[in-house]
């Protein structure tokens, strides 16, 4: 079974790019790579979704290096709203299993 | 409208009782998830259903059992609640099984077991 890792929690301010990396060191050549935000006594939302290299979207941007053992979650310029959770979920035998890593609380101040 | 809902939101009740927990979507999708999160947040998927068939179990008691009687609905049925199953259990659907497809995720149901 894949092993994913995240930072515990991160710290940011508005305005600011934050970047948060997730561990997954067995991950499959074809296997996917999705982000998912929550927020308090909701349910997770969709944020991202990629494979290799970079994904970008009209919330964040994705990057996956070549050997596909990490990716980082990039978000630009956050906003107060974006305090939340963020996790990476990995997806194992060709989507017949997902696992998502621990979760990283953001906390974005003024 | 809401997408993907479950009832209750809030489920209070004692060890050794049997409940059920209903998940509903209107998004036509074909798969449809229960995950559990417990108190340190960690999110694990439990069961998943493609047109009627269960395409993951992951090794969970079988105390709790699945029930989907359309593509729209699939219900969480839970006997003998043990201490331990107190969490928000979250519904969610995708439009196919697997890969490329986005999960969408109800709006959970807590459950506290006395």
């Amino acid at each position: 079974l894949a092993k994913t890792t995240q930072p515990i929690s991160m710290d940011s301010y508005e305005g600011q790019e934050v970047n948060i990396t997730c561990s997954h060191n067995n991950i499959a050549t074809n296997d996917y790579i999705t982000w998912y935000q929550q927020f308090p006594s909701q349910g997770p939302r969709f944020i991202i979704q990629g494979y290799k290299t970079k994904v970008t979207n009209e919330v964040a941007s994705l990057f996956i290096p070549a050997d596909r053992k990490s990716s980082t979650l990039s978000l630009p310029r956050v906003s107060l709203s974006d305090t939340a959770v963020y996790y990476c979920l990995v997806e194992e035998n060709y989507g017949q299993n997902f696992v998502f890593g621990p979760g990283t609380r953001l906390s974005v101040l003024p | 409208d809401t997408a993907v809902s479950q009832t209750p939101k809030y489920l209070v009740t004692q060890m050794g009782n049997d409940k059920s927990i209903k998940c509903e979507q209107n998004l036509g999708h074909d798969t449809m998830y229960w995950y559990k999160q417990d108190s340190k947040k960690f999110l694990k998927i439990m069961f998943s259903y493609n047109n009627k068939e269960l395409i993951i179990n992951e090794t969970v008691p079988n105390r709790f059992s699945p029930k989907s009687p359309d593509k729209a609905h699939l219900n969480l049925h839970i006997n003998s609640l043990e201490l331990g199953d107190s969490a928000v259990y979250f519904c969610a659907s995708s439009q196919g099984s697997g890969r490329y497809y986005e999960q969408y995720f109800g709006p959970g149901t807590r459950l506290t077991v006395t």
